[in-house]
This record gives structure tokens, C-alpha cells and sequence, in this order.
């Protein structure tokens, strides 16, 4: 699985949106990039996930770079239930893949 | 019911207690996960089963014993645990290992 760096913290105000990155430079080819978020004390939620191309769904969008170095996961219309910690992952590939969280970004949206 | 359940929400036990922990999934998923959550740390993976091979142990202690008898349902026994054992653990599933989990609401373990 590759290794994923993300700010330990952001702050965002209610109703912009909230730009999260990931960097993820030793991804290979085939690893999809997956992206989580847990609200306190929950089981965490997943949001998307993408391998070359963006994405989006009724949640958040998720662009890509084009080199797979880096992605950003963006939540449109911040809301203060958005407040959580995003999980940015690559669990790799092969005959089976293992999930590692990191520590993720903090996001705080702020009325 | 639907999604993934986890049961209790909440156990107590002493070090010297054996008790279970049960996760069922309602999704037709094909892989299921536990992770240990510490306050203020990282999620940790523990047991990975994918058509229920165990196919990860995350260098668990053997206090920790995995059983997945069919795709639906995955257990975590527990025997002579010690109060750093105390954690949030969380059962995920996914259609397969490697796809994207479905969490369960988790079990607040407190050993005394």
C-alpha cells in the first residue's frame, strides 16, 4: 500500500467548499485512491474512491492529478455535519489488499 | 436490518473474562475487517477474512481470536485482556478485500 500524507487540520466555513488534499507519490499504477471520513466516536464512513480519472457522487468530488502523485477531495457545499476526520488511502493491489489509516485531516467547519 | 451491526455497543470486562464480540453484515459482501481505534490514535487494522480465508493478521496477540463461519457473520473472542486493550473496535465489510468498507457503529471495550 502507498504511503499518503494529508494536514493534520483544516478549517472551513459553512456553505464554501472545502478543498482536501492528499499526497500519495509513490502510488503505482493500479492502486485506487480511497477516501473515508469519521465523525466522532462513529465507525468510519466511506465517500469515494478513483483511480485515474475524477470523480464525483452525491457526497464529494475527487480529482486526481494526472501523474496520480496527489488528489483532492472536495465537499462542494460544506456543512457543519462535514466536521470529521478524512481519511486519505491507498490499501494497494494484488491477491488482496490491507486498508492503513493514517492520522487524516481534521476538518472543522465553522458557522 | 441493513448495513453493518455490530453487538454490544458497549462491554465491560475484567482481564480475566472471556466474552465475544459479533459483526453481521446485510450487504452480500464477500470480505469482512476488525480494526482496533486507541483514543487519539490511528486506526489499526487486526484480521482481514475475504470468502472467509483469513488472509491478514496484523500481528495480533493470540488474546484476540478471529472467527468468520460464514460471509455474513464475523466474531472477535476475546480472552485475558489487559486494560491497553481498551479501544473502540470496529468491524468493517467490503464486496471484496481491498474494495470499499462499510463500517460498523463499533464496540467501546473497557477492560478493568
Amino acid at each position: 500500500d502507498a504511503k499518503t500524507t494529508q494536514p493534520t487540520s483544516m478549517d472551513c466555513a459553512e456553505g464554501r467548499a472545502a478543498n482536501l488534499p492528499c499526497n500519495h507519490s509513490t502510488i503505482s499504477g493500479n492502486e485506487y485512491v480511497y477516501w473515508y471520513r469519521q465523525i466522532h466516536s462513529q465507525g468510519p464512513q466511506y465517500i469515494i474512491h478513483g483511480l485515474k480519472n475524477n470523480e464525483t457522487n452525491e457526497m464529494a468530488s475527487l480529482i486526481i492529478t494526472e501523474d496520480r502523485k496527489s488528489s483532492t477531495l472536495i465537499l462542494p457545499h460544506a456543512t457543519l455535519r462535514d466536521t470529521a476526520v478524512y481519511y486519505c488511502i491507498a490499501p494497494g493491489s494484488g491477491g488482496y489488499q490491507k486498508v492503513t489509516f493514517g492520522t487524516g485531516t481534521k476538518l472543522q467547519v465553522i458557522p | 436490518e441493513t448495513g453493518v451491526t455490530q453487538t454490544p455497543r458497549h462491554l465491560v470486562m475484567g482481564m480475566t473474562n472471556k466474552k465475544s464480540l459479533k459483526c453481521e453484515q446485510h450487504l452480500g459482501h464477500n470480505a469482512m475487517y476488525w480494526y482496533k481505534q486507541s483514543a487519539k490514535k490511528p486506526l489499526e487494522l487486526m484480521f482481514v477474512y475475504n470468502f472467509k480465508e483469513q488472509t491478514e493478521n496484523n500481528s495480533v496477540p493470540s488474546r484476540f481470536s478471529p472467527e468468520c463461519p460464514n460471509s455474513s457473520h464475523l466474531f472477535l473472542h476475546l480472552h485475558t485482556l489487559q486494560p491497553e486493550d481498551s479501544a473502540l473496535y470496529l468491524c468493517a465489510s467490503s464486496p471484496r478485500a481491498g474494495d470499499e468498507q462499510f463500517f460498523g457503529p463499533g464496540t467501546r471495550l473497557t477492560v478493568l
